[in-house]
C-alpha cells in the first residue's frame, strides 16, 4: 500500500565498505529522485531519474551510482564509504516536479 | 546564483496563526512548493504554486507573488501536531527542486 518505500530504514557501516539502498514507488509516476539530507536538515538533491533515463546528476562524488531498472525502481550504491556520507538519504517520486512523494528516508551511518 | 530565505525558527500558541515567509532567488522560475517534515520522518507534501495568488488546502493556505519572488504559507488553528519543519522550494528551469533551509515551527499548548 506505501506510495514510495525505502530499504533499509537504517544501515550502520564502516569506513571503506560498499552498501546499497532500494526504493520503490507504486505510484505510477515517472521521474524518482535521491536526496540527501545533512544534520543541519538541509535536503539537496543528488540525482534524478525519468522513465529511467538520468536527467540530474548534481555534484556528487562518483562513489555514488543510481541505477533504475525499471520506471518503478531506483537504487543507490555507494563504494568506499566515509565519514561525511553519514546522513538520511530519501528516495522521491513525481509526475509533476513541484509534487513529490517522499520514501520513509534511510539513516546511514558510518563509522 | 540561487537562494532561498525563510526564518529559522518560529514559535506559536494552539488556535493561533502563523505565517511562514519565504523569498528566492532562482535562474528561472516554474513554481513554489512547502514541505512539512516531523522530527525523523519524511518531508510531505504541502502545496505548489505556480500563479500569483492564493491557495487553500484546509487550515493551510500558500501565497506566491512572482514579481516579489516572495511566498509564504499560512497555518490557521494551529494543533500541536503542527509541530514541525516546514520547507519552501522552488523549481527552477533546470527541473530541479531546490529547497529552502526549513523553519522550525514549535507549537506551544
Amino acid at each position: 500500500d506505501t506510495a514510495v518505500s525505502q530499504t533499509p530504514k537504517y544501515l550502520v557501516t564502516q569506513m571503506g565498505n560498499d552498501k546499497s539502498i532500494k526504493c520503490e514507488q507504486n505510484l505510477g509516476h515517472d521521474t524518482m529522485y535521491w536526496y540527501k539530507q545533512d544534520s543541519k536538515k538541509f535536503l539537496k538533491i543528488m540525482f534524478s531519474y525519468n522513465n529511467k533515463e538520468l536527467i540530474i546528476n548534481e555534484t556528487v562524488p562518483n562513489r555514488f551510482s543510481p541505477k533504475s531498472p525499471d520506471k518503478a525502481h531506483l537504487n543507490l550504491h555507494i563504494n568506499s564509504l566515509e565519514l561525511g556520507d553519514s546522513a538520511v538519504y530519501f528516495c522521491a517520486s513525481s509526475q509533476e516536479i513541484g509534487i513529490q512523494y517522499f520514501g520513509p528516508g534511510t539513516r546511514l551511518t558510518v563509522t | 546564483g540561487q537562494s532561498l530565505e525563510q526564518p529559522s525558527e518560529v514559535t506559536a500558541v494552539e488556535g493561533a496563526i502563523v505565517q511562514i515567509n519565504c523569498t528566492y532567488q532562482t535562474s528561472g522560475f516554474y513554481g513554489l512548493s512547502w514541505y512539512q517534515q516531523h522530527d525523523g520522518g519524511a518531508p510531505t507534501f504541502l502545496s505548489y504554486n505556480a500563479l500569483d495568488g492564493l491557495e487553500e488546502t484546509g487550515r493551510f493556505s500558500s501565497f506566491l507573488s512572482r514579481s516579489d519572488s516572495y511566498g509564504y504559507l499560512l497555518l490557521q488553528e494551529l494543533q500541536m501536531k503542527d509541530s514541525a519543519s516546514y520547507f519552501c522550494a522552488v523549481r527552477n528551469q533546470g527541473g530541479k527542486l531546490i529547497f529552502g533551509q526549513g523553519t522550525e515551527l514549535s507549537v506551544k499548548p
